[in-house]
């Protein structure tokens, strides 16, 4: 089946310690996305790709890290850097032209322990 | 920037209908509606392109007035299983990189 995978879907981290988020589609889709997400709130972008080897920041991309070596992958590093790390994460994919939608993975849980 | 959303949150009776509308300070190629259930994943509703058109899904349908920048999610005779967080996501005409900005979300509540 196509879709977008995440994994894990839970994740704890200690202080200090960086963690990567894995996220892969088989969509095809020429664009990726991060989103993060607090209790009760909307999405905000964190960092995006259109095309492999390139990726742009998003409105809160400070504490994170991406690649995009393969068309169908774009983890997400969380550093140390990054204080408040808490949060639902979600990524998506998208075709490049206009008038089509975007698509989420599962979504994954990080805890700060 | 994000665009702004109304009410923040709702309330419903089963079979009642709610509107939950969408408006943003730029020119807008599109706008997509989600439903996202607790920890889950926002859920695609539908897609309006610039046009004005009008779309339906079930008992769900949306308007685009591009002139206002506006959107409009109805929900006629509302089930339980329409409870849940609503997003609108827009697609500005300006921007080269495709990218959606999400609102903060409605909070719909039907209850029996």
């Amino acid at each position: 089946d196509g879709g977008i995978t995440q994994s894990p879907k839970y994740l704890f981290r200690k202080e200090g310690q960086n963690v990567t988020l894995s996220c892969e589609q088989n969509l095809n889709h020429d664009a990726m996305y991060w989103y993060r997400q607090d209790p009760g709130q909307g999405l905000r972008l964190i960092y995006y790709s259109q095309i492999v080897n390139d990726f742009q920041k998003g409105d809160i991309a400070e504490g994170y890290s991406v690649s995009r070596e393969k068309k169908e992958s774009f983890p997400l590093t969380v550093t140390s850097a990054q204080k408040n790390p808490t949060a639902f994460y979600l990524c998506a994919s998208m075709r490049s032209l206009k008038g089509n939608t975007i698509y989420f993975g599962e979504g994954s849980w990080l805890t700060v322990v | 920037q994000q665009p702004v959303q109304s009410p923040q949150a709702v309330i419903l009776r089963e079979g009642e209908d709610a509107v939950i509308n969408c408006s943003s300070s730029k020119a807008l190629y599109s706008v997509h509606w989600y439903r996202q259930k607790h920890g889950e994943a926002p859920v695609f509703l539908m897609i309006l392109l610039k046009g004005g058109e009008q779309k339906g899904h079930e008992k769900i349908s949306a308007s685009f007035n591009e002139k206002k920048q506006q959107s409009s999610l109805y929900l006629t005779a509302s089930q339980l299983s329409y409870s849940g967080t609503y997003f609108c996501g827009t697609d500005d005409v300006s921007g080269s990189a495709r990218q959606l900005t999400f609102g903060s979300g409605t909070q719909l509540t039907v209850l029996p």
